[in-house]
């Protein structure tokens, strides 16, 4: 089992929508969770970092952790064509050195 | 945020040579540095962690004498492909960390290098 897992999609939504990106891990020592955008041929560029569990809000995008159930989410309002890349996972534990990934969403927001 | 920058940001080389691709933190002190491969489509692939002052910890399967990874200081790490063969064509990624802070951070990537061997 990876220690990781996320939907590659690709996903497709047109402006405006809500997007919903999800990651589900298995290692419960995991608390630091972050977010990742990384548009093509570029290098990932550090979105959203959280915490433990909980709930972090940066204008349009509101990262969640469910400790309990081993999964984080990413949401996305009033997405908009710049929007448009493909979104990482990442966490690792207090003591950990290396960061674990998902595989990746890829996004298209349709204007 | 953090800034770390990568260079260069792609490369062409001949089969055979050896290159070179430096990662800088600029604005604070990366104590640990990884480096990445991405292949198209595909997530990062941690090849090594460097931490400063001591030698890389490669991944199993990373050539270590292909690869060479010196953390030549607080602010600066390189990653030299050796004797580069067309397979090892693909886009290489550094991360960056201060955990002098203490407790754990967030990891800065670089913005990457495209490397083409013909």
């Amino acid at each position: 089992q990876k220690e990781v897992e996320q939907d590659p999609g690709p996903l497709s939504v047109p402006e405006g929508a809500i997007v919903s990106l999800n990651c589900t891990y298995s290692n419960s020592a995991f608390q630091y969770f972050m977010w990742y955008r990384q548009y093509s041929r570029k290098g990932p560029e550090l979105l959203m970092y959280t915490y433990s569990s909980g709930n972090k809000e940066d204008g349009r995008f509101t990262a969640q952790v469910d400790k309990s159930s081993k999964y984080i989410s990413l949401f996305i309002r009033d997405s908009q064509p710049s929007d448009s890349a493909t979104y990482l996972c990442a966490m690792t534990s207090n003591t950990g050195n290396q960061f674990y990934f998902g595989t990746g969403t890829s996004l298209t927001v349709i204007p | 945020g953090a800034v770390v920058s990568q260079h260069p940001s792609w490369v062409i080389c001949k089969s055979g040579t050896s290159v070179k691709i430096e990662c800088r933190s600029l604005d604070f002190q990366a104590t640990t540095m990884f480096w990445y491969r991405q292949f198209p489509k595909q997530s990062l692939m941690l090849m090594a962690t460097s931490n400063e002052g001591s030698k890389a910890t490669y991944e199993q399967g990373v050539e270590k004498d292909k690869f060479l990874i010196n953390h030549a200081s607080l602010t600066l790490s390189t990653l030299t492909v050796t004797s580069a063969h067309p397979e090892d064509s693909s886009f290489y990624i550094c991360s960056a960390r201060d955990r002098s802070l203490g407790g754990n951070t967030e990891a800065f990537f670089g913005q990457g290098t495209r490397l083409t061997v013909v």
